[in-house]
């Protein structure tokens, strides 16, 4: 089965730092690319983060751009998130998504930054 | 940064309806383009890609059209299952998503 299962959420005070994984399985993930997505409480989609299958090519979102630092361990089956300067408006669920147009996501995983 | 705007941000219909999503990029970008359908408390759902390829297993009362910088996503006979949130999104270079539509039964 094609699975993505984040982990690494949980509550922050602003400022503070947290890392986000997430393990895929089912499917040869060194061949995909992948993002991050986060949706804050009741709000709309927002694209955080790309990287290529090889790590040659990565986005960040305006908003997290000098804060959040994506990467994949191909080897792991992993990806991650590492956030750092954490504001009260990085609150969301934080989704791993696969692949350009986004066919297979993960269930997410709860980010609360506050004080 | 290309900017992805979609309308309207609500609708409602009635069931049987034709229901129309636009989404307008303020670049080109070609056919580079996706829908989802996000339901309450459930992850986003593909329904097409490319512009106009219908994602296997969704309804073909939904079909996608466009290309550059205009694009349409149209339900061709609302029905109560429908009823969610639908988003555009780009994927060529840095992806980003549209706002959001939500559709209601009237």
């Amino acid at each position: 089965e094609v699975q993505l299962v984040e982990s690494g959420g949980g509550l922050v005070q602003p400022g503070g730092s947290l890392r986000l994984s997430c393990a895929a399985s089912g499917f040869t993930f060194s061949s995909y690319s992948m993002n991050w997505v986060r949706q804050a409480p009741g709000k709309g989609l927002e694209w955080v983060s790309y990287i290529s299958s090889s790590s040659s090519t990565i986005y960040y979102a305006d908003s997290v751009k000098g804060r959040f630092t994506i990467s994949r361990d191909n080897a792991k089956n992993s990806l991650y998130l590492q956030m750092n300067s954490l504001r009260d408006e990085d609150t969301a669920v934080y989704y791993c998504a696969r692949d350009r147009a986004v066919l297979i996501w993960g269930q997410g995983t709860t980010v609360t930054v506050s004080s | 940064d290309i900017q992805m705007t979609q309308s309207p941000s609500s609708l409602s219909a009635s069931v049987g309806d034709r229901v129309t999503i636009t989404c307008r990029a303020s670049q080109g970008i070609s056919n580079y383009l996706a829908w989802y359908q996000q339901k309450p408390g459930k992850v986003p759902k593909l329904l097409i890609y490319a512009a106009s390829t219908l994602q296997s297993g969704v309804p073909s009362r939904f079909s996608g059209s466009g290309s550059g910088t205009d694009f349409t996503l149209t339900i061709s006979s609302l029905q109560p299952e429908d009823v969610a949130t639908y988003y555009c999104q780009k994927y060529n270079s840095a992806p980003q998503f549209g706002q959001g539509t939500k559709v209601e039964i009237k």
